[in-house]
């Protein structure tokens, strides 16, 4: 079956510092790849997705490219800022048949001042 | 852009009695709507798939008499937790999906609802 498998967290930065979060996926065919964030308490939000190999999602800084011949969807960030505190989540959906996303198990961001 | 309100944000309850959990999509039209259940610090279990006008599909181990879902028009989907108890405390979250054919915003989460049974 279809499965997302992201780094275990909590991952802690100093403001201004480089960020991955690496996430490889397990899937038959061709899937979508999103990444969400998740602040304290409230719901996920989309921050970027790519829809086919090759393809870079970008967002607010945040980068993640498509990569089908290493099965990987890195999420990356040059300088992240103390307001980047939060649970990313590596997500995926296959583009055909009922469409559910498959989630990661998630990876907490802390960055301190 | 696409907006999904959810409603309550945050809800306490005595052990025994429904609460009902909303979901809308504001600004277009939702021909599926997801359920999911995450538990602290942790991902997001998929409970259940709802088409509008059609029955929800659950996943394995959740119970359908438990988590009553409804989908009775392309904006709104309900949640009824029955009988609830405290360890169906949790943080719910829903997602929707817009039509296939357009499918210009994918899948748009609400805000979530913190469930506290005591």
């Amino acid at each position: 079956g279809n499965s997302v498998t992201q780094m275990e967290g909590p991952v802690t930065l100093s403001e201004e510092a480089f960020l991955t979060i690496n996430c490889t996926y397990t899937a038959t065919g061709y899937p979508s790849l999103f990444w969400y964030v998740q602040y304290p308490g409230e719901g996920l939000q989309l921050l970027l997705k790519a829809t086919k190999a090759d393809d870079k999602g970008s967002n607010k800084g945040f980068e993640a490219t498509y990569r089908k011949e290493t099965t990987s969807f890195h999420l990356e960030k040059g300088s992240v800022q103390v307001s980047d505190s939060a649970v990313y989540f590596c997500a995926l959906v296959q583009n055909t048949g009922f469409q559910k996303l498959v989630f990661g198990t998630g990876t907490r961001l802390l960055v301190s001042p | 852009g696409a907006v999904v309100s959810q409603h309550p944000s945050w809800v306490i309850c005595k052990s025994g009695t429904s609460v009902k959990i909303e979901c809308r999509s504001l600004d277009f039209q939702a021909t599926t709507m997801f359920w999911y259940r995450q538990f602290p610090k942790q991902s997001l279990m998929l409970m259940a798939t709802s088409n509008e006008g059609s029955k929800a599909t659950y996943e394995q181990g959740v119970e359908k008499d438990k988590f009553l879902i409804n989908h009775a028009s392309l904006t709104l989907s309900t949640l009824t937790v029955t009988s609830a108890h405290p360890e169906d405390s949790s943080f719910y979250i829903c997602s929707a999906r817009d039509k296939p054919v357009t499918d210009r915003y994918g899948y748009t989460f609400g805000s979530g609802t913190r469930l506290t049974v005591v």
